[in-house]
């Protein structure tokens, strides 16, 4: 099984700044791997897939990079609804995910 | 619009079984790939399975083989997730999601979830 990892747990940021999540995964999954966004009470929204790209209606802060096993999702300047818990994924054999990085308010 | 509808919360005797059911309205629901997926409180996603109802052959997560049973009734466009033994650890938000290209990789519509509460 490929164990995806995500740092930090809790990322602490003011509105307006960048933020920066990583995930890592025990062994290459290429370009395999999504991000998505879950606020409490919600189910999950899938934000990036292929490492890179944009899913359907997701606004540009929010970008995907890396490939084999470390990946980063960069969201440019935080708005308000952005503060939630962001999941890693990967796909190249069965899907699992990482433990998720909290992003809230500093 | 694609929605997927899941019924209502649950609570289970351990022991018991659970079913559960996610119901597509729009789209194209044989060809997608449905998954079933879970979240424990406070805990992080989990797949479980999932089905594609064109070809009518389910995959399981290892973890989950022989206690889950995820079938797809293609004239009511309904998918079914059937966890058996229940134990306390199976308390969970249980999620539904599609994939439209048929494949078990990004899950892209989800149900809104159902609450399963494992009592002994």
């Amino acid at each position: 099984e490929v164990v995806m990892t995500q740092s930090p747990a809790t990322l602490s940021v003011s509105p307006g700044e960048r933020a920066t999540l990583s995930c890592r995964a025990s062994q290459t999954v290429s370009n395999n791997l999504a991000w998505y966004q879950q606020k409490p009470g919600q189910a999950p929204r899938l934000l990036i897939y292929g490492a890179s790209t944009r899913a359907t209606g997701i606004p540009a802060r929010f970008s995907g990079s890396g490939s084999g096993t470390e990946f980063t999702l960069t969201i440019s300047s935080l708005q308000s609804e952005d503060f939630a818990v962001y999941y890693c994924q990967q796909y190249n054999v069965w899907p699992n995910f990482g433990g998720g990085t909290k992003v809230e308010i500093k | 619009q694609v929605q997927l509808v899941q019924s209502g919360a649950e609570v289970k005797k351990s022991g018991s079984s659970v079913r559960v059911s996610c119901k597509a309205s729009g789209g194209a629901f044989s060809k997608w790939a449905i998954s079933w997926l879970r979240q424990a409180p406070g805990q992080g996603l989990e797949w479980m399975g999932g089905i594609i109802p064109i070809f009518g052959t389910s995959n399981y997560a290892q973890k989950f083989q022989g206690r889950v049973t995820i079938t797809a009734d293609e004239s009511t466009y309904t998918a079914y997730m059937d966890l058996a033994r229940l134990t306390s650890e199976d308390t969970a938000m249980y999620y539904c999601a599609n994939n439209y290209d048929g494949v078990f990789d990004t899950f892209e519509t989800w149900g809104q979830g159902t609450m399963v509460t494992v009592s002994s």
